[in-house]
């Protein structure tokens, strides 16, 4: 049972574009969601984070945007830069119980 | 700010033979994770420490992964015997006392297994 989904394996965008990933979960308790990016042969490093109170939050290239009826999340990165190609996870927790569940993640390739 | 440290970075054995994978969380974070995390696939929780203490083992396969969080500070993940199906690689996260669902988790750079 897979509470949260990353439905696109992958995703090419052009340089300068924007990228848009996608994210959906079943779990209607999950009030945090969190997007972490990683590199080859590196550990998954923290990017944005929102809290289930709002519907956007922004971080310079990054937003996140969060649609609880939907219970869909995504993040937009925009421009796109050849070093934002990475896997990217999103991941979901509770206030109960803090434990995060992650996607399977999206390969992104930023193409120059 | 040092980061997460994890050794080995890569380990190949056979199968039935142990492992065992240590990792050194970020200091004062009082909270560490254990993770696996099979090729296409998400991270997937295996154990949670806060301090030297257990919180959540509920997805560790106890007949043959262990893990120990002596003092508080380093811990270890051993898993004895291995099996083919093991093969994946093990991070380790570290987070201040999750009092708060912002307390962000912080990975290391994980541990390749291949089990042959």
């Amino acid at each position: 049972d897979q509470q949260v989904k990353q439905n696109s394996p992958s995703l090419s965008v052009q340089e300068g574009r924007i990228s848009i990933l996608n994210c959906d979960y079943t779990n209607s308790m999950f009030d945090y969601f969190l997007w972490y990016k990683k590199y080859p042969a590196e550990g998954p490093t923290f990017l944005i984070s929102i809290s289930s109170i709002k519907d956007k939050n922004e971080d310079g290239r990054f937003t996140v945007f969060l649609n609880k009826s939907a219970k869909h999340l995504s993040l937009h990165i925009v421009p796109s830069q050849p070093g934002d190609s990475a896997v990217y996870f999103c991941a979901a927790t509770d206030s109960g119980t803090y434990k995060y569940i992650f996607g399977t993640g999206t390969r992104l390739k930023v193409l120059a | 700010e040092a980061g997460v440290a994890q050794s080995p970075r890569y380990k190949i054995i056979e199968k039935r033979q142990s492992v065992a994978f240590w990792c050194n969380p970020i200091s004062g974070h009082a909270t560490l994770y254990w993770y696996q995390q099979i090729l296409g696939q998400g991270p997937k929780l295996l154990i949670q420490f806060q301090n030297n203490g257990v919180v959540d083992d509920s997805q560790l396969p106890k007949d043959r992964f262990s893990a120990e969080r002596l003092k508080g500070v380093d811990s270890t993940l051993k898993i004895q015997p291995a099996k083919l199906e093991d093969s994946a690689v093990y991070l380790c996260a570290s987070s201040l006392v999750p009092g708060t669902i912002q307390e962000t988790q912080y990975f290391g750079p994980g541990t390749r297994l291949l089990v042959l």
